[in-house]
């Protein structure tokens, strides 16, 4: 079964740390999301891409936070430095190119769980 | 802004029973696609069930049905014959069809906007 991969699938680092996580979105899903999970927040978007193009990174604090797809088998999330409020699950989720009527799907990684101390 | 409610931050259901999950939303947009997504203690976010929002039947899936009604804003889960396997987090979710090549302001094609969740027990 084709499946986005996410890693690592935990991460334990120390506030003003520098964290990169990774995800290998399904081969031919041109879309690609982060999102962060937490209780407070719930699913939040942070950013999008299009044909690698970053298309909307507006939930994304950009002062320490930065998502690049430097190819299409790869994208990244990088937060430096980190701070324990970063402490969430980060998820990445791939999907076909969208358009009105296609049967379209939205695959999610298992996520990244990053714990600042 | 479109958002997503769902008031009910947990349920509770004896294994075989039906239980309904409740969805709320706010657009002005006439067409969309509303999901409901399962994520198990394995964090792994699963499609339930997709409904389009300009098709009237509502959209089955085995045990899984919504009930759609889009002038009240309404996509409600139903689990029917419940099972331990079922016990999870559910979100229901939504977004708008985006034109190839376009963004749509507030809402970029294929992104979706999440509720806050519904925990979901179901007691053996």
């Amino acid at each position: 079964d084709a499946r986005v991969t996410q890693t690592p699938r935990h991460k334990v680092t120390e506030m003003g740390q520098e964290v990169t996580m990774r995800c290998q979105p399904i081969l031919g899903h041109n879309t690609v999301f982060w999102y962060r999970q937490t209780m407070m927040q719930g699913l939040e978007l942070l950013a999008y891409f299009r044909n690698r193009a970053p298309l909307d990174d507006s939930g994304m604090p950009k002062d320490r936070f930065s998502a690049e797809m430097p190819d299409a088998t790869l994208a990244t999330l990088k937060i430096q430095p980190s701070e324990p409020r970063d402490s969430a699950v980060y998820f990445c989720a791939s999907g076909p190119l969208q358009g009105r009527g296609t049967n379209e799907k939205l695959f999610f990684g298992s996520g990244t769980q990053l714990s600042v101390l | 802004a479109q958002t997503v409610t769902q008031s009910q931050p947990e349920m509770s259901v004896q294994e075989a029973e039906t239980v309904t999950l409740s969805c709320t939303y706010d657009t002005s947009e006439s067409d969309y696609y509303l999901f409901w997504y399962k994520q198990p203690p394995s964090r792994q976010m699963i499609l339930v069930i997709r409904q389009e929002a300009y098709k009237q039947q509502n959209a089955t899936e085995n045990r899984f049905s919504v009930n759609f009604q889009k002038a009240a804003k309404s996509f409600s889960l139903k689990i029917s014959d419940s099972q331990l396997g079922d016990a999870a987090m559910y979100f229901c979710a939504y977004r708008t069809p985006c034109p190839s090549g376009l963004r749509k302001t507030g809402n970029a094609g294929n992104m979706l906007t999440f509720g806050g969740g519904t925990r979901l027990m179901v007691k053996p």
